[in-house]
């Protein structure tokens, strides 16, 4: 069963613009991961939040983690139609389980010049 | 440097044949995994390769699908009597700890 549900399922902005996508998961993990997919193809690491950090910078990329409520977003600031792909989040899980990643169904992310 | 790289890019298949899958994961990596993608949606957890300790086959969706991993570095994942159903991207990643890198994929179709 899916863990991470990212919404929206699709997003589509004009270039310049700010993209949130936020993710919501189930049960306690050791981490929260972001990746980047392009043409259904591999994915690509975008950025790792471990359960006791609430944010994180990478570039372009904020990403807060709210375990309380088990949510986490993701926000790309100043977009480029080079940022459009398909965004998962990945949710490692603890006790043993971590090295576990589970998928949700991804954002479709659309940036328009 | 070299990422991880998988063999074929594309296998199109009759039903009922025997598949076999390749992943070089990137040298070093003490982790391998293998997941499955259908059209649009994420992806399934099929089995993970951690050093020379035995294999989580927990996600293999039946005993069609096997993985071997020889040498803790190249690995290959064997779908016998394919079915319509196994039609999807099989992807491979390699993992130092805890960030994954992804080959490009097989797209495979079971006609």
């Amino acid at each position: 069963s899916q863990q991470g549900e990212e919404d929206p399922q699709a997003l589509s902005i004009q270039e310049g613009e700010n993209a949130t996508m936020n993710c919501s998961y189930k049960t306690s993990i050791n981490n929260l991961q972001w990746y980047r997919q392009n043409s259904g193809r591999g994915l690509v690491h975008l950025i790792l939040i471990r359960s006791n950090e609430r944010e994180k910078h990478s570039g372009r990329l904020r990403v807060t983690l709210d375990t309380s409520k088990k949510s986490s977003s993701l926000l790309i600031t100043a977009s480029r139609a080079a940022d459009t792909a398909s965004y998962f989040c990945a949710t490692a899980g603890q006790l043993g389980s971590n090295y576990k990643l589970t998928f949700g169904k991804g954002t479709l992310l659309t940036v328009n010049p | 440097g070299a990422g991880v790289s998988q063999s074929p890019s594309n296998k199109v298949t009759e039903k009922g044949k025997d598949v076999e899958l390749r992943c070089d994961p990137i040298s070093g990596h003490t982790a391998l995994y293998w997941y499955r993608q259908s059209l649009g949606q994420g992806l399934e957890f099929l089995i993970y390769f951690q050093g020379n300790s035995a294999p989580d086959k927990s996600g293999l969706p039946s005993d069609r699908f096997s993985a071997e991993r020889t040498g803790g570095s190249v690995s290959t994942l064997t779908i016998q009597r394919t079915q319509q159903e196994d039609s999807a991207v099989y992807l491979c990643a390699s993992s130092p700890s805890n960030e994954q890198y992804f080959g490009p994929g097989t797209r495979l179709t079971v006609t």
